[in-house]
């Protein structure tokens, strides 16, 4: 079965410094997607960054970045110069095709002024 | 051009009633994704369907709750005989092709009274 573990529910960060969130995953599958979702108080999900398991360059949008070891089978979103707008619940996902898209139970950024 | 639709946005149903929840998928997409967010959790898998059929239910409970996604019009959730554990948010989210990019509908709210 595939797992997704965050294992900070909450972290905080300063306006305009720089704050990484943690993700572990487990799956058999060697063909894989990992995915950054951000949740608003609106509760529209939105998609941040994703990952194919295939590449080996760390995926980048913008003030958001991944460090994806595949070995370690870890999946952390870098996010930069944090604005008051990224406050939100963040969750970690993996997607492999042949099993549905599992999220983990994510982590409560938020950003002080 | 328009993204995942759902509606109603807010449902409020009382123990036993039935409650239909609707999502219209991107324009293009024939893989439609529906998903249960329990408070302070992330989003559980419950179905996923292909136009006119359904390919994976495993998420979805055995009683109660059915899925379909016809060949016209949107893909239709159903809960009949609600209970007040049925009470979550219930995502809809729709993709070009399997295993690729899942775009979100804003969810609807089920409140069992």
């Amino acid at each position: 079965a595939q797992t997704v573990t965050q294992s900070q529910p909450e972290m905080s960060v300063q306006e305009a410094e720089t704050v990484t969130l943690s993700c572990t995953y487990d799956t058999s599958e060697s063909d894989y997607y990992l995915f950054w979702y951000k949740q608003p108080p609106s509760r529209q999900m939105i998609l941040v960054i994703r990952q194919e398991a295939y590449k080996q360059q760390n995926a980048t949008e913008n003030r958001f970045s991944v460090n994806f070891q595949k070995a370690a089978k870890s999946f952390s979103l870098k996010i930069s110069d944090s604005q008051l707008g990224d406050a939100a619940m963040y969750f970690c996902a993996c997607d492999s095709g042949n099993t549905p898209l599992v999220f983990g139970k994510g982590t409560r950024l938020s950003v002080i002024a | 051009n328009a993204g995942v639709m759902q509606n109603p946005r807010h449902l409020v149903r009382r123990r036993g009633q039935e409650a239909r929840l609707r999502c219209s998928p991107m324009k293009g997409h024939s893989h439609v994704y529906w998903y249960r967010q329990l408070p302070e959790e992330g989003l559980k898998f419950m179905v996923y369907l292909q136009k006119e059929n359904i390919i994976d239910e495993s998420g979805m409970p055995k009683e109660r709750f059915s899925a379909e996604f016809p060949k016209e019009g949107p893909s239709i959730l159903r809960i009949q005989q609600v209970v007040r554990g049925d009470s979550a948010a219930y995502f809809c989210a729709s993709s070009l092709r399997r295993v690729n990019e899942q775009f979100f509908g804003p969810g609807t709210r089920l409140t069992v009274l």
